[in-house]
């Protein structure tokens, strides 16, 4: 099992609709969770992080259920611009030493491509 | 603004020879870690580092070594390039949060080094 999946899509939407990607983790024990944007040949940048208690960044929302193991971004009145792949990304945790060196481990990505 | 930088944008280099990926940040992080990327695989650890002359081995550490000799400088070294070693490869940073280092804010990533071996 991969520590990370992601259903790759892609996913086709039109302008103004909702979509919703999802993700689950293997280890239990993961600390801090992200959604990454990566546009097509550029390097992943940082969307938002991921809190248990569920955050919004505008038309975003993050939710994380620890105890199913599973992310979600969902996007609102999606724009031309959102067009891009979605990475999953989890911190997975503290080695035996007590640290984690912020090793972050990444899923597959999503594509999302919106349409006119 | 913050800044990861990768020396290369683009490179293409032969079979069996000694390629350095250079990558310099600006933010003073203690940790600095290389990335190859690939359709279908992801994005996959090759090696990192949380301190001067520091490093660790990532996922995927065969065929690569790296150097941290000053702290702005993360070098990947591929010591006899193979044509299984054309990809994508992505340097990033982050810092480290007092006695515990866990990567609240992520990475800053640079922008990549797209390199073919031919």
């Amino acid at each position: 099992r991969k520590e990370v999946e992601q259903d790759p899509g892609p996913f086709n939407v039109p302008e103004g609709a909702t979509v919703a990607f999802n993700c689950t983790y293997s280890n239990s024990a993961s600390q801090s969770f992200f959604w990454y944007r990566q546009d097509c040949r550029k390097e992943p940048k940082l969307l938002m992080s991921v809190y248990s208690s569920g955050n919004e960044d505008g038309r975003f929302t993050a939710q994380l259920n620890r105890a199913s193991q599973y992310i979600s971004l969902l996007i609102r009145d999606s724009k031309l611009s959102d067009s891009a792949t979605y990475l999953c990304v989890v911190n997975p945790g503290l080695n035996a030493g007590g640290t984690s060196y912020g090793k972050l481990t990444f899923g597959q990505g999503t594509i999302l491509t919106v349409h006119p | 603004d913050v800044k990861v930088t990768q020396s290369s944008r683009y490179l293409v280099k032969r079979t069996g020879e000694k390629v350095f990926l250079e990558c310099v940040q600006d933010m003073d992080h203690e940790n600095m870690f290389w990335y190859r990327q690939d359709p279908g695989l992801g994005l996959r650890l090759i090696y990192f580092s949380y301190d001067v002359k520091m490093k660790e081995k990532g996922d995927i550490p065969e065929g690569y070594s790296v150097s941290r000799e000053k702290k702005e400088r993360f070098s990947l070294i591929l010591e006899s390039a193979s044509t299984n070693q054309t990809s994508m490869y992505l340097c990033a940073s982050s810092f480290l949060r007092g006695g515990r280092n866990v990567a609240n804010y992520g990475y800053t990533f640079g922008s990549g080094t797209r390199l073919t071996v031919v």
